[in-house]
């Protein structure tokens, strides 16, 4: 079954470095995504993707933070200066579209830790 | 905009018997999806099971079927012969049907925990 990957699994970067989560949708899927689950707390929408242009973005998705489809089939979360209360869980998604793509996939997520 | 709720924190069940666990939501739309992920402790977001508003009918899948009430806004998933693996952390969460890429609003999740 087609799934969403994502690496790295875990990474711990200090306080003000870049860091780069990177994903691989779904081969067909045309809509990305990137979540934010802090530990113990709920699943949060950073931001959404389709053709080469973000489609929506929360508040939390500010301007430290930067999304890019470098090819066809990567998709990357870039955090510019972490600070220490972005460690959290960062999740990839994707879904196909309209119709049958009312699904949104998940990838098994990547645990940034900042110290 | 919309907002997902669940009350219950934690829920706790024996194995082989039935859970029901509750999910309220929010919205002012019509057209709209309803799903329950699962989080192990892996982590990792598994889809349990998904319900279109349009649909009356009661989404099911094997042992995991949903109470879909659109006009209580409710939106409850019932395990039927808990197993150990089913523990975990349920999220249930909203999707607008408007939008081919809208996001999904979760609710803040309840931990399922089986006794053997």
């Amino acid at each position: 079954e087609p799934e969403v990957t994502q690496t790295p699994s875990h990474q711990v970067t200090q306080m003000g470095q870049e860091v780069i989560l990177r994903c691989v949708p779904i081969s067909n899927h045309l809509y990305f995504y990137w979540y934010r689950q802090i530990l113990g707390q709920k699943v949060e929408f950073l931001v959404s993707f389709y053709n080469n242009e973000i489609s929506e973005k929360s508040e939390i998705f500010d301007d430290q933070f930067s999304v890019e489809r470098p090819d066809g089939s990567n998709f990357t979360l870039k955090i510019r200066s972490t600070k220490l209360e972005d460690s959290a869980m960062y999740f990839c998604a994707s879904s196909g579209g309209q119709g049958a793509g009312n699904t949104i996939y998940f990838g098994e997520g990547s645990w940034l830790t900042v110290v | 905009a919309q907002t997902v709720t669940q009350s219950q924190p934690e829920m706790s069940v024996q194995e082989a018997e039935t859970v029901t666990l509750s999910c309220t939501y929010d919205t002012s739309e019509s057209d709209y999806y309803l799903f329950w992920y699962k989080q192990p402790p892996s982590r990792q977001m598994i889809l349990v099971i998904r319900q279109e508003a349009y649909k009356q009918q009661n989404a099911t899948e094997n042992r995991f079927s949903v109470n879909f009430q659109k006009a209580a806004k409710s939106f409850s998933l019932k395990i039927s012969d808990s197993q150990l693996g089913d523990a975990a952390m349920y999220f249930c969460a909203y999707r607008s049907a408007y939008r081919a890429n809208s996001k999904l609003t979760f609710g803040k999740g309840i931990t399922l925990s089986v006794r053997p």
